[in-house]
């Protein structure tokens, strides 16, 4: 399978510590985002990536989120000191054109007790 | 702002029962019009992209459409396997990102 892989698929962690998650691309795009989904809603976009600069950033990525990828290929968002809020599936994508369709990868869905 | 609307919130329908979703947008400057269907637990699935008014995507069962102020996705006698999550999201002139609505969660009873 040469889709969108994403890893973990499932996170459970308690208030305050901090998560990191793994998004690895189709390999020939240079496009990466990431989205965050709440259980009813359509995704919500993050950031975005092209290459290994970071391009785009929403006004829902906090200071307690950052997102890397350090060598134009895989990227990681971290969230530090997780709040009950942050629980939700986050979600990567890639592209290889701009302005054309994003595939997505399956999530990782986040719980924050 | 820009904004992504889609109606009706869920819909029911009996196989074989033919209907339409709508996704109402207004954003500055429509860089494409995306369609995906999500299964529970799952990521979007790409379907279709529009870029005019006037242009329209088959697949199977499903047919979408667009005008300059909207979109439908036609599901022509749907099967059960058709039950999903129907989202839209607007390309948005200047960003990278798409702007999503809420979906549509469409149930087909056999």
């Amino acid at each position: 399978d040469t889709g969108v892989s994403q890893d973990p698929r499932h996170k459970i962690t308690k208030r305050g510590q901090n998560v990191t998650f793994r998004c690895d691309p189709i390999s020939e795009h240079n496009r990466l985002y990431w989205y965050r989904q709440t259980l009813g809603q359509g995704p919500e976009f993050l950031t975005y990536f092209q290459n290994e600069a970071q391009l785009e950033k929403s006004r829902l990525l906090s200071d307690r989120f950052s997102a890397e990828r350090p060598k134009g290929s895989f990227s990681t968002l971290e969230i530090q000191r997780t709040e009950q809020g942050d629980s939700a599936m986050y979600l990567c994508a890639s592209s290889l054109v701009p302005n054309r369709e994003q595939y997505f990868g399956p999530g990782t869905r986040l719980t924050v007790t | 702002e820009d904004q992504v609307t889609q109606s009706p919130e869920a819909l029911r329908l009996q196989e074989g029962e033919s209907s339409s979703l709508n996704c109402s947008y207004t954003v500055s400057g429509l860089r494409g019009l995306f369609w995906y269907r999500q299964d529970p637990g799952k990521g979007p699935e790409f379907l279709f992209t529009l870029y005019s008014a006037g242009e329209e995507k088959e697949k199977e069962r499903l047919k979408a459409t667009l005008t300059k102020k909207e979109s439908f996705l036609h599901i022509t006698a749907p099967k059960p396997e058709d039950s999903a999550t129907y989202l839209c999201a607007g390309g948005i002139q200047g960003a990278q990102k798409l702007v999503f609505g809420q979906g549509t969660r469409l149930t087909i009873n056999p």
